[in-house]
């Protein structure tokens, strides 16, 4: 089945700092979603892409496709503590969400 | 608001205990998900019913078991739970299954076994 890695595992950054997390696919995804699961919440959903080198900006938040179809990254500028949590990317294999292992965030103030 | 509800939001059973989870819907949504996600794991999904067509994953124990009533409610019953069943329960749902839906997830379960 489809396999979805996601890198690195855990974030250190420091508050007003950019950094980027990666995810990549062993297949041609039809589209990738993100989510961000706060510590102790729930996943929610941030995005989704579809077309390929498909750029979508929220606020400090930069998703991008690969031009393949098989990889994304997320950027985050200008790093804030409301940014701790872990960021999770999701390729959808058929009917169901394939999980990368997520990139967890802290922040140093 | 329309929202995904889980009741309780934390569990204490006892080993080999009977165990239900409860989740609702007020989106009026085809699917519902039930996914485990232990510590600093990712979330692995149980099963899914598309409106009452229920599917289960190929490596999910016999142990767990889903009820879907009506739209609005999805149940996940831990028939014997062990300690290893001990995790977060997150209860989804999507619009649809095959197009490009999100899925909104509940505020999970913890469940502890003891």
């Amino acid at each position: 089945g489809q396999q979805v890695m996601q890198i690195p595992q855990y974030q250190h950054v420091q508050e007003g700092e950019d950094f980027t997390t990666y995810c990549n696919s062993s297949t041609t995804l039809s589209n990738i979603q993100w989510y961000k699961q706060r510590p102790g919440g729930h996943p929610v959903f941030l995005i989704q892409l579809v077309k390929s080198g498909e750029v979508k900006k929220q606020k400090r938040l930069t998703f991008q496709f690969g031009e393949a179809k098989k990889n994304s990254s997320l950027h985050i500028t200008a790093t804030q503590t409301t940014d701790v949590g872990t960021y999770f990317c999701a390729g959808r294999d058929d009917y169901k969400l394939s999980f990368g292992a997520g990139t967890t965030v802290t922040v140093r103030a | 608001d329309a929202m995904v509800i889980q009741n309780p939001r934390y569990q204490v059973t006892q080993f080999g205990k009977p165990v239900t989870l409860s989740c609702s819907q007020t989106l009026n949504h085809n699917v519902m998900y039930w996914y485990q996600q232990k510590s600093s794991q990712a979330p692995k999904l149980l099963f899914h019913y598309y409106d009452k067509d229920f599917n289960n994953e190929a490596d999910t124990p016999d142990n767990f078991q889903s009820r879907r009533p009506n739209t609005s409610f999805c149940f996940l019953d831990i028939r014997s739970p062990g300690l290893g069943d001990a995790a977060m329960y997150l209860c989804a749902t999507s619009r649809d299954r095959v197009t490009l839906y999100e899925q909104y997830f509940g505020p999970g379960t913890r469940l502890t076994v003891t």
